[in-house]
């Protein structure tokens, strides 16, 4: 049973354009959500991180998007750069504590093509 | 660099035998966390420690343990290793949170384990 979901596993989108990435989850418990970026042969790297009393976080060309009643939120990188070009990975957390294990999707892989 | 070391980096080894993963947190991180991350899947949460402690189990085999020691650093042990245990193994750490802050866990670059 996923709990958090990331339906698109691929992505790729043209240079200075926007780069929307798009995750689901299913237990209404997650109040906590955060975006990782992994690069081949690293570990993850936290992106920027969304609670739940807000429908809207943003951090430079990186804004995520939460909508509660639909269990869904997203995250926009605008303008989007060939070094943005990771995988990402959409996590939730019950709470807003650091110490909780965090759930994650499977990620989506973004290319951004010069 | 996240600041959290993980030794080895990659393992090959065969089915059967038993192998030792070491984590070492960042600087003041209490808490140390286990995830798998097999072929195709999001990280899969194993295991937390906090301080010495086991504070949470999620899909972890009974195979496999882990332990974190008074320096804080953390080993997880697989054993009667299969095919199907190869995988990426990430170690992550946080600080102990005390009240209403929120603090992202920051992930070592993982170690590679092979099982032929």
């Amino acid at each position: 049973d996923q709990q958090v979901k990331q339906n698109s596993p691929s992505l790729s989108v043209q240079e200075g354009r926007i780069s929307i990435l798009n995750c689901d989850y299913t237990n209404s418990m997650f109040d906590y959500f955060l975006w990782y970026k992994k690069y081949p042969a690293e570990g993850p790297t936290f992106l920027i991180s969304i609670s739940s009393i807000k429908d809207k976080n943003e951090d430079g060309r990186f804004t995520v998007f939460l909508n509660k009643s639909a269990k869904h939120l997203s995250l926009h990188i605008v303008p989007s750069q060939p070094g943005d070009s990771a995988v990402y990975f959409c996590a939730a957390s019950p709470t807003l504590s650091g110490n909780t294990p965090l759930v994650f999707g499977k990620g989506t892989r973004l290319s951004v093509i010069a | 660099d996240s600041g959290v070391t993980q030794t080895p980096k990659h393992l090959i080894t065969a089915t059967g035998q038993r192998v030792t993963l070491r984590c070492s947190p960042r600087s003041g991180d209490l808490s140390v966390y286990w995830y798998q991350q097999s072929l195709d899947q999001g990280l899969q949460f194993l295991i937390h420690y906090y301080n010495g402690e086991e504070r949470a189990k999620g899909n972890i085999l009974e195979r496999f343990s882990a332990q974190q020691f008074p320096d804080l650093h953390s080993e997880l042990n697989l054993s009667s290793l299969e095919l199907g245990d190869s995988a990426l193994y990430f170690c992550a750490s946080s600080v102990a949170i005390t009240s209403g802050g929120v603090y992202e866990q920051f992930f070592g670059p993982g170690t590679r384990l092979t099982v032929l």
